[in-house]
C-alpha cells in the first residue's frame, strides 16, 4: 500500500542550527515526492519536488531534499534555520491521481 | 496568495445539519482537490474533480459529496454532521496532473457543536 511516514511529530531547533526532517515512503512505482509547508492559519505551500534526475533537489527558502531510493526516503534539510521557518512540514507522494500526505512535523524554532 | 479562494472562512453549526463549502480554483486550473485536516487524522485526501468530472476518491464519507461546476468552481457538501466532522477543509487546484504542484486555498474551519 502507498504510504508516507514522518516519524517526528515535533522538532525543536535553535535559530541558526541545521535542520533535517525525515520522510519515508512506500510506493510500488517511481514516486513523485513533495515537501509542503503550512504556516499557522494558512494553506500549504510547495517547498520542493522530486520527479527524476538529480537526487538532490533545491527548493524555496533555502530548503533542499535528497531522494534515496535504497532507503525509500526523501529527507528535507536546511543548513541554518530562521525563526520564520517555524511551521508544520508535510511530505507527500503521488504517482496516479491521489496525493498521500504524511502526518506532518511541527517545527519550533528557539531564539 | 495562492489564487485559490475558499468561502466561508469559518463555519459553526450543530450536529445533524448540512453545510456547503465553496472553492474557486486558480484561473486556468481544471483540477480541484478537497482535503480534510484534523488533529487526529492529519491531512486526508477526500476527492478530486477534473473539468467537471470526478477523477479520484479518497477517504470521503457517504454523508459528504462534491461537485465541480462548468465555471470550474467546486462545492463540498457535508450532511448529517457529527462532532467528529469538525476540521479544517482545504481545497487545492492545479492543471490536472498530480505530478504538478497543488495550490492550496486558506481553508474553511468547520466547527460542529
Amino acid at each position: 500500500a502507498q504510504s508516507v511516514t514522518q516519524p517526528d511529530i515535533h522538532i525543536t531547533v535553535s535559530e541558526g542550527a541545521s535542520l533535517e526532517l525525515r520522510c519515508n515512503y512506500s510506493y510500488g512505482a517511481t514516486p513523485y515526492l513533495f515537501w509542503y509547508v503550512q504556516s499557522p492559519g494558512q494553506g500549504l505551500q510547495l517547498l520542493l519536488k522530486y520527479f527524476s534526475g538529480d537526487t538532490l533537489v533545491q527548493g524555496i527558502k533555502g530548503f533542499e531534499a535528497e531522494f534515496k531510493r535504497s532507503q525509500s526516503s526523501f529527507n528535507l534539510r536546511k543548513p541554518s534555520v530562521h525563526w520564520s521557518d517555524a511551521a508544520e512540514y508535510f511530505c507527500a507522494v503521488t504517482g496516479t491521481y491521489k496525493y498521500i500526505f504524511g502526518t506532518g512535523t511541527r517545527l519550533k524554532v528557539l531564539a | 496568495d495562492s489564487g485559490v479562494t475558499q468561502t466561508p472562512k469559518h463555519l459553526i453549526t450543530a450536529t445533524g445539519q448540512r453545510v456547503t463549502l465553496r472553492c474557486s480554483p486558480r484561473s486556468g486550473d481544471l483540477s480541484v482537490y478537497w482535503y480534510q485536516q484534523s488533529l487526529d487524522q492529519g491531512l486526508q485526501f477526500l476527492i478530486q474533480y477534473y473539468n467537471g468530472e470526478e477523477r479520484a476518491k479518497g477517504n470521503i464519507l457517504e454523508r459528504f459529496s462534491a461537485q465541480q461546476f462548468p465555471d470550474l468552481h467546486s462545492e463540498l457538501n457535508l450532511s448529517s454532521l457529527e462532532l467528529g466532522d469538525s476540521a479544517l477543509y482545504f481545497c487545492a487546484s492545479n492543471g490536472g496532473g498530480t505530478y504538478n504542484e497543488q495550490f492550496f486555498g486558506p481553508g474553511t474551519r468547520l466547527t460542529v457543536l
